[in-house]
Formats: structure tokens, sequence, C-alpha cells
């Protein structure tokens, strides 16, 4: 257990409305990463965070911001939720050493109507 | 760009019996690492094992082993005396480094049924 928790686990918004999804770790890890997960695609990476306030673009950035205040805090935006942005979403850290695997939060579902 | 191919999109085994899933990867990196990770019905992603790109030796965990062929660029996982528990989907992965991080890139996966 890597002590990921993510919040809300289910949200139904509509389109054009903001959204935030946030993750929270309380082990301190350095790199924290956004992924969105859809059918036929597996997990793509949407930003990623190296420390507070360093944050970059995964594959899938375009409708999406992050931030970074805190260690233990990574915020997923949606500036204005469309359909296309109706998946799971993951957050993940992943850990020092020479593997760096990852570990996952629960996911969030969230649907755009 | 980094890829991972996993061609069996579902599979079905006989518990207790071996299941090989499948998992090919392109990269022009030296270094890499590569990962299956198991996500049952409930959504939570586990992770099962890893292979670094110098190791020399087959990633074992358990049930799990990861058949690596470095130069066919594959990385079957092979998980032995299947149970009805290991009914899930795989995905595959690899790490490729990034400017200031690791990014994993996924396959597709493969969806395994064990059956009774």
């Amino acid at each position: 257990d890597a002590g990921i928790t993510q919040s809300p686990r289910h949200k139904v918004t509509e389109t054009g409305t903001p959204v935030t999804l946030r993750c929270h770790q309380t082990e301190n890890h350095r790199y924290m990463y956004w992924y969105r997960q859809d059918p036929g695609h597996g997990l793509r990476l949407i930003h990623y965070s190296y420390g507070v306030k360093d944050t970059d673009k995964g594959e899938v950035s375009d409708g999406y911001s992050v931030s970074r205040s805190k260690t233990e805090d990574f915020l997923l935006t949606l500036e204005s939720a469309t359909s296309s942005q109706t998946s799971v979403y993951f957050c993940a850290i992943s850990l020092s050493g020479a593997r760096y695997e990852q570990y996952f939060g629960p996911g969030t579902r969230l649907t755009v109507t | 760009a980094q890829k991972i191919t996993q061609t069996q999109p579902g599979m079905f085994v006989q518990e207790k019996e071996a299941v090989t899933l499948d998992c090919t990867y392109d990269t022009s990196d030296q270094s890499y690492g590569l990962f299956w990770y198991k996500q049952p019905s409930s959504g939570e992603m586990i992770f099962l094992i890893y292979q670094g790109s110098y190791d020399e030796q087959n990633a074992t965990e358990g049930r799990y082993s990861l058949n690596f062929q470095k130069a066919r660029k594959s990385a079957n996982l092979v998980i032995s005396a299947s149970q009805l528990g290991d009914s899930a989907m795989y995905f595959c992965a690899m790490r490729e480094v990034l400017s200031y991080g690791q990014n994993f890139v996924f396959g597709p996966g493969t969806r395994l049924s064990v059956l009774p």
C-alpha cells in the first residue's frame, strides 16, 4: 500500500463545467502521475510531476492542467469538461531506485454528460 | 516513440494450468524497464513483476515469471498453476526516461479468464 488516495471516487458533471480531481499521498514520493484509462488504450499519461511546482505534459495533455503546491497533493483540472474526457483517472507515484515501479491510487470514474 | 503491443485481447485457461500472456515492445533506448500489472474487476492496478533491460536472468515473483527475450523485444508474462483469482486484465508496460521523470507506456491489455 503506497498510501495514495483519490477524490472524488465518482463524479458526474456537465459539459463545459470545470472539474478538479485530487490525488493525495502520504509517503513523500517525489514523482506523481495522472493517467486516464479508456477501453482498448490501456493507461495513457496526461501529466506528471517531478517535484513541488515542477510538472510536465504527457501523451494526452490537451484540455487538462495540473498543479502541485505541496509534495503530498497533485491536482488534475479539466478547465471545461467535454464528453471525450469521460474516463477513469488514475493517479500514481513511482518509487525511487533502479526500478521506479509505479503504484496506483484507486481511480476516479468521471462521467461528462 | 515507445510502443507496447499485446496481441491477445482475451485468453482462457483452465484452473491449475500455466498460461503465457504476450507482450512485445518497441524502443531505441538501451536502458529501460518492463512491468506487468494486474487489474481485477474491482479496478485497482496491482504491480506484479519487473524486468530491467540489463538483467541477465528472467524475473520471477511467486507464480509469476517474465520470459524476457531482448533480441526479439518480447516480455511475456507466465502465470503458473492458474487460480480463479487470476481472472483479470493484465497490462504490460515499459518505462521510458523523460526529461525529469519516468513515464510508463502501457499496452491495451489482455483479459484473462480462468475456468474452473
